[in-house]
């Protein structure tokens, strides 16, 4: 079946650490996306990817890194310089020229 | 700058109760809008896609409007069930975005049995 995969669900960070969230997809999509979404507020868009080597910064991309080095992977950094990384984040793709977006479950992410 | 509001942002109703769900927008220079669904700690299932040409989309018990000119779009959801229970988004592509989504901060359903 055709999707994305986040993994993992659940992800824990100490303070001053750097995590990766993983984000695959198999739909042959071009352009990826991550957000962030808290409660209460519409997601966010942090990175986005329109094509393989390339990605461009979202709205709240500082304390954040990704890169594109396959089609079917855009794997998010939150690094030690996010101060306030506790958050849900959800990975996206759609097809160019496409405007449906598919998603992924999820990485609800906790500072501990 | 384009802005997507979703009132209220949560909404209880008894099940079998038609009902609306409001998005509006200040800009009605889109390409679309998109109605979404979330189940707690899930990620997001599209429901409906109405291009900026068309007035309405439909699928099965969900329809959803689009005006442009005042900057609304409704989900209406008829002989609601329990299992409607969740979030609702919407979200635009504003023309100047690069297809970037825009998005409401939901509402939250919840159906009585």
């Amino acid at each position: 079946d055709g999707g994305i995969t986040q993994s993992p669900k659940y992800l824990f960070r100490k303070e001053g650490q750097n995590v990766t969230l993983s984000c695959e997809q198999n739909l042959n999509h071009d352009a990826m996306y991550w957000y962030r979404q808290d409660p209460g507020q519409g997601l966010r868009l942090i990175y986005y990817s329109q094509i393989v080597n390339d990605f461009q910064k979202g709205d709240i991309a500082e304390g954040y890194s990704v890169s594109r080095e396959k089609k079917e992977s855009f794997p998010l950094t939150v690094t030690s310089a996010q101060k306030n990384p506790t958050a849900f984040y959800l990975c996206a793709s759609r097809r160019t020229g496409g405007s449906l977006a598919f998603f992924g479950q999820g990485t609800r992410l906790t500072v501990v | 700058k384009q802005e997507v509001t979703q009132i209220p942002a949560a909404l209880s109703v008894p099940e079998g109760e038609n009902l609306v769900l409001n998005c509006s927008f200040t800009d009605g220079a889109i390409y679309n809008l998109q109605w979404f669904r979330q189940d707690p700690g899930k990620g997001l299932t599209s429901l409906l896609l109405i291009q900026s040409s068309q007035r309405e989309q439909t699928s099965g018990r969900l329809n959803a409007s689009l005006d442009k000119s005042s900057g609304r779009s409704t989900l209406y959801i008829a002989a609601s069930q329990p299992g409607d229970s969740a979030t609702y988004l919407c979200a635009v592509i504003p023309l100047d975005s690069n297809y970037q989504l825009i998005w409401g901060a939901g509402t939250k359903l919840i159906i009585k049995p």
